[in-house]
């Protein structure tokens, strides 16, 4: 079986300030990750994804994420925090091998402060 | 904008009756996941179809059921509605033509409130 654990359901931090949303996971086979970011109102919208190519994916908006075995973790970072990253980011996880249903974390509401 | 969309955007119903949900697929995609998300969580996985078929179910009870047409759009039904039935129901649909590439795309829901 296959879960992600965010580490705090509010994030706070001012505009131009880093920001970093943490994510552990749990997966018995290799895993792909995800990060996706829901707005007010609306669906989910895809950040990024690991598939095991590269351990360092970039991906829209100015996301990143890393992915480290060794610490079963794919943290969220943006170097520099706008006003339009306020959102929810929810980070998600579906095994290798298969299609398989995605498990999604309870998220992470990131307020950027002016 | 994804090209997914989802009917009706608002729904408000009582305990014990039927409500259906419709999701109209992005284009080219044959695959269609339905989630469950309520206030202040993360989407639970319902089901998924593929070319018509149910390929997939999480933990909810078979009052919740589903089909997928042959143009690929897809509905909820869900049965003697409950109060904790109350959420943002979620529709994704993707192109299952590579595990690694295989991507969701969401619409924006259906809010159900159950009275």
């Amino acid at each position: 079986a296959q879960s992600v654990t965010q580490l705090g359901s509010h994030v706070s931090v001012s505009e131009g300030a880093l920001v970093l949303l943490r994510c552990n996971y749990s997966s018995s086979v290799p895993p792909y990750l995800f990060w996706y970011v829901q707005y007010p109102n609306q669906g989910l919208q895809l950040l990024l994804k690991y598939t095991s190519a590269a351990t360092l994916v970039k991906g829209i908006n100015g996301f990143e994420a890393e992915f480290k075995k060794s610490e079963t973790s794919f943290h969220l970072t943006k170097p520099s925090a706008h006003m339009s990253d306020a959102a929810e980011y929810f980070c998600a996880v579906r095994a290798s091998g298969g299609y398989q249903k995605v498990t999604f974390g309870t998220g992470t509401k990131l307020q950027v402060i002016p | 904008e994804t090209g997914v969309t989802q009917s009706p955007t608002h729904l408000i119903k009582t305990r014990g009756q039927q409500v259906t949900l419709r999701c109209s697929s992005q284009s080219g995609h044959n695959t269609v996941s339905w989630y469950q998300q309520a206030l202040g969580q993360g989407p639970q996985f319902i089901f998924q179809y593929y070319r018509e078929e149910e390929n997939g179910r999480g933990n909810f009870p078979p009052r919740f059921s589903g089909l997928q047409f042959p143009n690929y759009s897809s509905e909820l039904n869900v049965n003697a509605l409950e109060l904790d039935d109350s959420a943002l129901y979620l529709c994704a649909s993707s192109a299952r033509d590579s595990e690694t590439n295989e991507k969701l795309f969401f619409g924006s829901g259906t809010q159900l409130s159950v009275l």
